[in-house]
């Protein structure tokens, strides 16, 4: 498995701010995924965090409003920024260990809720 | 891109009797398909997950079985105990490369009744 640790593990902020959160691994791993889950919904794939270049944002999501890092193979951050009500979700990331895997483990989740 | 449809919504089963989550995907090249289980405020946990090189996986109360042909794959517990009570999801992806991302389906609110 991966230790996944994550950074708020919740937060309260007001609309027109933006928040940071972090991603960090116990061990190198090959891929990292940002995933969006709203209230009572299921899991919606945000963007692939690459190391040392752009992220791969899926459909609907841009990078201006969720700038993703990920410096090196262990740690990721994602930016929710200018924040909405509608941004209100629980925000995981997670990890694919090794190429040729294909387990994902999923972070503990950062509750963000938007004031 | 992959679609994952999942069903039922909701499920709700006595302690001891079975219960069966059934999911459809469209993409055929799709290969990998896990099963995640997340219980109230906690991660997603993946409890099993099957290859389309085989048609069927077990893991003690837990199987699930794959039909390529019609594409669709199904999640079965015996067995039911309360510590079930979950949502489950389901996913499909093609596996290696860079084409490997995870589609969830909606989910099942499973519940157990003592």
């Amino acid at each position: 498995s991966a230790v996944i640790s994550q950074k708020p593990s919740r937060d309260i902020c007001q609309r027109g701010t933006s928040l940071t959160i972090q991603c960090q691994v116990d061990s190198q791993v090959t891929m990292m995924f940002w995933y969006r889950q709203q209230p009572g919904q299921s899991l919606t794939l945000i963007a692939t965090a690459n190391q040392g270049s752009e992220a791969t944002y899926e459909s609907g999501f841009v990078i201006d409003k969720f700038p993703i890092s990920r410096p090196n193979l262990t740690f990721s951050t994602l930016t929710v920024s200018n924040m909405s009500p509608e941004d209100s979700s629980i925000y995981l990331c997670s990890v694919v260990r090794h190429v040729g895997t294909d387990t994902q483990y999923f972070g503990p989740g950062t509750r963000l809720t938007v004031l | 891109g992959e679609n994952v449809e999942q069903h039922p919504s909701t499920l709700s089963v006595q302690e001891g009797d079975s219960a069966v989550i059934k999911c459809t995907y469209s993409d055929s090249a799709s290969n990998y398909f896990p099963w995640y289980k997340q219980e109230l405020g906690k991660r997603p946990q993946l409890i099993i997950d099957i290859r389309s090189n085989v048609g069927e996986k077990k893991d003690q109360r837990i199987a699930v079985t794959l039909n390529k042909t019609a594409k669709h794959f199904s999640l079965h517990i015996t067995e039911t105990q309360p510590e079930d009570s979950a949502v489950y999801f389901c996913a499909a992806t093609l596996s290696g490369g860079s084409n490997y991302k995870l589609t969830f389906g909606k989910g099942t609110l499973l519940t157990v009744n003592p």
